[in-house]
């Protein structure tokens, strides 16, 4: 499985946006980048996923350097509720389609 | 809301008892993996079912073992019950269209919370 490498923690100020980094430098060409968080006490939850392009949705943006070998995941306003466990991972294409190598991710700590 | 439900919520089991624990996936949805998660850790693979037969494991031991019904719902069963088991125990469910692709979004339950004493 390929890997990824997340800082252990980060901190942000409520209201800011808050830029997570992950480096894939294994990363192969047909692998997805997709985002988990998890909160306290909960299942994860799904965040973002991207390809090859940046990517926007209502939680969050995916901007996915050129060659692929990094990611960044941005909260554009962190609110206290996004303090969570942020797993960036990468999805094997292979015959299985839900399958998920979790690493150790970031925790954010959000302050008011 | 996931639409990913699992039950029972919190457990005490003795070490040497089986366990089974329940989830019930959303309407639709094909494929169904089990997750562990030690306490301060990721979630790791247990294995998952594709249409009612399992296609993928990770490494667990076969005291492990799943079921997938038609009606979206699966178990998870655990036999000889280790302290190291005691664990939160994930669902996870998708609608595979593709199983080649890896693009499909997985969807959690909030877990089960096994304690093996």
């Amino acid at each position: 499985d390929a890997k990824t490498t997340q800082p252990n923690s980060m901190e942000s100020n409520e209201e800011e946006p808050v830029h997570l980094p992950c480096n894939h430098s294994t990363i192969s060409g047909t692998d997805y980048i997709h985002w988990y968080r998890q909160l306290p006490s909960q299942g994860p939850e799904y965040v973002i996923h991207g390809l090859t392009s940046n990517v926007n949705n209502r939680m969050a943006s995916l901007a996915i350097a050129e060659d692929r070998k990094s990611s960044t995941l941005i909260l554009h306003r962190a609110t206290l509720r996004d303090a969570a466990v942020y797993y960036c991972i990468l999805r094997d294409s292979m015959e299985y389609g839900n399958k998920l190598v979790f690493g150790a991710g970031t925790i954010l700590r959000v302050k008011s | 809301e996931t639409g990913v439900t699992q039950s029972p919520t919190h457990l005490i089991k003795t070490r040497g008892q089986q366990v089974t624990l329940r989830c019930s996936s959303q309407s639709g949805h094909n494929t169904v993996s089990w997750y562990q998660q030690a306490l301060g850790q990721g979630p790791q693979f247990i294995f998952q079912y594709y249409r009612e037969e399992e296609n993928g494991r990770g490494n667990f031991p076969p005291r492990f073992s799943g079921l997938q019904f038609p009606n979206y719902s699966s178990e998870l069963n655990v036999n000889a019950l280790e302290l190291d088991d005691s664990a939160l125990y994930l669902c996870a469910s998708s609608l595979v269209i593709n199983p080649r692709s890896s693009g499909n979004t997985i969807y959690f339950g909030e877990g089960s919370w096994l304690t093996v004493v």
